[in-house]
C-alpha cells in the first residue's frame, strides 16, 4: 500500500500567516497516463471531511483561493496564504493512483494562535 | 443541492454483521461516472477508506478488510449499502459515506457520518 507522511503533525499560525503542509509518498503518484491523484480534505472540528484540493491543484467546488496545491511524483505541499480563523482543524492528503486502497495522511492539525 | 446521509444501528455486538445505508439526493448513481464511498473514522484518529461503487456497478474494497465488505446500491432509490461481517471492537468508528464525480470529483461532498459503536 502507499503510505503517505504528512509533516508536521501540528501547526500552530497567527491569522493571516502563511502555511505549507507537507505530503509524501512512499512511491511515484504519477500513474502511466500521466495523471496524479493527490487529494487534499480539510475536517474542521466536529465536522464531515470537506475536498479542498483535486489532482494535485485543482481548487474544490467553492473553496477559497487562499489554499493552493502543488508538487509532483513523491512531493506535494498545501499552502494557506493568509490563514484565516475558520480554516482551524485536520488536514488529510489521500492518493487514489495506486488503488485500491485509497489512502490517507495521517493528518496535520492547524491550530490558530 | 448534492446531500448524503448515513444510517446505522448505532451499537451492535462483536461478530455481528453491520450493514450501514447511504441515502443521497442531487445526483444519480446510474449517471456515467457518478458513485459512493464509505470511509471510516475511529475516534480521535485518521481516516481509513472502505469500499467504492461506481454507476457501471464496478466495486473496489480495501485488501485489508476484502473479505468482510459488500458494498452494493439501490439505483432507483437513491441509496449506497455497506455490510461488514463479524465486526469487533476495532470496528467502533463514524462511518462516512461521499459522492465520487469522476477523479475530478472524488469525495467532493459527505454525509455528516454515523456513530457505530460495537461492545459486547
Amino acid at each position: 500500500d502507499v503510505v503517505l507522511t504528512q509533516t508536521p503533525s501540528t501547526l500552530s499560525a497567527t491569522i493571516g500567516q502563511s502555511v505549507s503542509i507537507s505530503c509524501r509518498s512512499s512511491q511515484s503518484l504519477l500513474d502511466s497516463a500521466g495523471n496524479t491523484y493527490l487529494y487534499w480534505y480539510l475536517q474542521r472540528p466536529g465536522q464531515s471531511p470537506q475536498l479542498l484540493i483535486y489532482l494535485v491543484s485543482n481548487l474544490g467546488s467553492g473553496v477559497p483561493n487562499r489554499f493552493s496545491g502543488s508538487g509532483s511524483g513523491t512531493d506535494f505541499t498545501l499552502k494557506i496564504s493568509g490563514v484565516e480563523a475558520e480554516d482551524l482543524g485536520v488536514y488529510y492528503c489521500m492518493q487514489a493512483t495506486h488503488a485500491p486502497p485509497l489512502t490517507f495522511g495521517s493528518g496535520t492539525k492547524l491550530e490558530i494562535k | 443541492q448534492v446531500t448524503l446521509k448515513e444510517s446505522g444501528p448505532g451499537i451492535l455486538q462483536p461478530s455481528q454483521t453491520l450493514s450501514l445505508t447511504c441515502t443521497f439526493s442531487g445526483f444519480s448513481l446510474s449517471t456515467y461516472g457518478m458513485g459512493v464511498g464509505w470511509i471510516r473514522q475511529p475516534s480521535g484518529k485518521g481516516l481509513e477508506w472502505l469500499a467504492n461503487i461506481w454507476w457501471d456497478d464496478d466495486k473496489y474494497y480495501n485488501p485489508s478488510l476484502k473479505n468482510r465488505l459488500t458494498i452494493s446500491k439501490d439505483t432507483s432509490n437513491n441509496q449506497a449499502f455497506l455490510k461488514i461481517t463479524n465486526v469487533d471492537t476495532a470496528d467502533t468508528a463514524t462511518y462516512y459515506c461521499a459522492r465520487i464525480a469522476g477523479y475530478g470529483g472524488l469525495f467532493a461532498y459527505w454525509g455528516q457520518g454515523t456513530l457505530v459503536t460495537v461492545s459486547s
